[in-house]
């Protein structure tokens, strides 16, 4: 599997779009990237996937350049509920049958 | 349609007794799968499960830990003479199939004292 690499932590205020970029330099050509949202004492919570290019639904966007070696997810107008921890996970077929995380990206959003 | 279902949300043990942790997949969902996230740390694969069939074992720890689900009810993950390291939550995730994005359960927290 892919191993990804995002940062630790970011720090955003209300309103503002906040981007959070994932590396995965050996990602495969069969390979998805699917984003998961994890509040504290909660079970993950789905986001988004996409092959390539542009990827958007209610909740997010997710940019996939050409080569596939990187991923942003943007969330438009953050609020303080979007405070979680954010993961990048890469896997064929849109969902390996085990998922790997990482350490993921704590969000925090600030009034 | 009910998400994932997972009983109970807290159990305490006492080192040495058993755990039983109950997964009730989304309706028309039969792969089941299992992670454990230490406090900390990304959640770490277990187990992947369809009915009555073990797919994956490769995450499960060789002893004192089992997995099953039965062709009728919830799927069970079962630690037995629990240490203090077990201490973790617990969550299970379904899917459609194993192509499909697995969606996840609320978590068992898991003390053993």
């Amino acid at each position: 599997l892919a191993k990804t690499t995002q940062p630790i932590s970011m720090d955003s205020y209300e309103g503002q779009e906040v981007n959070i970029t994932c590396s995965h330099n050996n990602i495969a050509t069969n390979d998805y990237i699917t984003w998961y949202q994890q509040f504290p004492s909660q079970g993950p919570r789905f986001i988004i996937q996409g092959y390539k290019t542009k990827v958007t639904n209610e909740v997010a966007s997710l940019f996939i350049p050409a080569d596939r070696k990187s991923s942003t997810l943007s969330l438009p107008r953050v609020s303080l509920s979007d405070t979680a921890v954010y993961y990048c996970l890469v896997g064929p077929s849109g969902s390996a049958r085990q998922l790997t995380f990482g350490s993921g990206t704590q969000l925090t959003v600030l009034p | 349609n009910a998400g994932v279902m997972q009983n109970p949300r807290h159990l305490v043990r006492r080192r040495g007794q058993e755990a039983r942790l109950r997964c009730s997949p989304m309706k028309g969902h039969s792969h089941v799968y299992w992670y454990r996230q230490l406090p900390e740390e990304g959640l770490k694969f277990m187990v992947y499960l369809q009915k009555e069939n073990i797919i994956d074992e490769s995450g499960m720890p060789k002893e004192r830990f089992s997995a099953e689900f039965p062709k009728e009810g919830p799927s069970i993950l079962r630690i037995q003479q629990v240490v203090r390291g077990d201490s973790a939550a617990y969550f299970c995730a379904s899917s459609l199939s194993y192509q499909e994005t697995q969606y996840f359960g609320p978590g068992t927290r898991l003390l053993v004292l």
